[in-house]
């Protein structure tokens, strides 16, 4: 069955670092997604993909936030500077039909910043 | 603002149990999710609904448009069903693709043989 893949699975960082998460959607998929889950919280909606351009941000996705599509596979979140803040669980997804389809989820990428 | 609210937060049920999650939310909606998330923490969607009534295998999941009201409910549940609950609804006014949805806190569910 088709998955949805992320790496990495944990990343440990500094805070004021850098931070990369990679996602691969299901190939034929054409909207893409990343969501947070701070611990002991609710999911919470962060950005939607769809022809290689954000299509909806929340208020959440500042400009610390940024997501590209490098390659036609690879689906990236990257935050600039860490905050203790952004420690959460990140999620992507990707959905075929924005309409009808079922969306998708990765098992998530855990990040921790000290 | 927007919420989602979902009841019971924790359930405890015995195996062979009749499961019954609830969703209500305070605006129009164009549609709802069930989700379930491992105890490992991954998400898999179980089902989409903007009307009437949906079942996959032993799960059933209904919403009512005019209460802004849904149900999934669980028939003969297993140990293996033990997991978070989360309903999500895509708002009316959010334009755009399906994705951004706002969560419920989810209810967690343990299944004891």
């Amino acid at each position: 069955e088709p998955e949805v893949t992320q790496t990495p699975s944990h990343q440990v960082t500094q805070m004021g670092q850098e931070v990369i998460l990679r996602c691969v959607p299901i190939s034929n998929h054409l909207y893409f997604y990343w969501y947070r889950q701070i611990l002991g919280q609710k999911v919470e909606f962060l950005v939607s993909f769809y022809n290689n351009e954000i299509s909806e941000k929340s208020e959440i996705f500042d400009d610390q936030f940024s997501v590209e599509r490098p390659d036609g596979s690879n689906f990236t979140l990257k935050i600039r500077s860490t905050k203790l803040e952004d420690s959460a669980m990140y999620f992507c997804a990707s959905i075929w039909d924005s309409n009808t389809g079922e969306l998708f989820f990765g098992e998530g990428s855990r990040l921790t910043v000290l | 603002k927007n919420e989602v609210e979902q009841s019971p937060q924790n359930l405890t049920a015995q195996e062979g149990e009749f499961i019954t999650i609830n969703c209500s939310y305070s605006v129009g909606i164009s549609a709802l999710h069930w989700l379930q998330q491992h105890p490992g923490g991954g998400i898999v969607s179980l089902f989409m609904l903007s009307s009437g009534k949906k079942k996959h295998g032993r799960l059933i999941a209904t919403i009512n448009i005019q209460e802004k009201h849904s149900s999934l409910h669980i028939t003969a549940s297993h140990p293996r069903d033990s997991a978070v609950y989360i309903c999500a609804v895509r708002p009316l006014n959010y334009g755009g693709s399906q994705g951004n949805l706002i969560f419920g806190k989810g209810t967690k569910l343990s299944v004891k043989p």
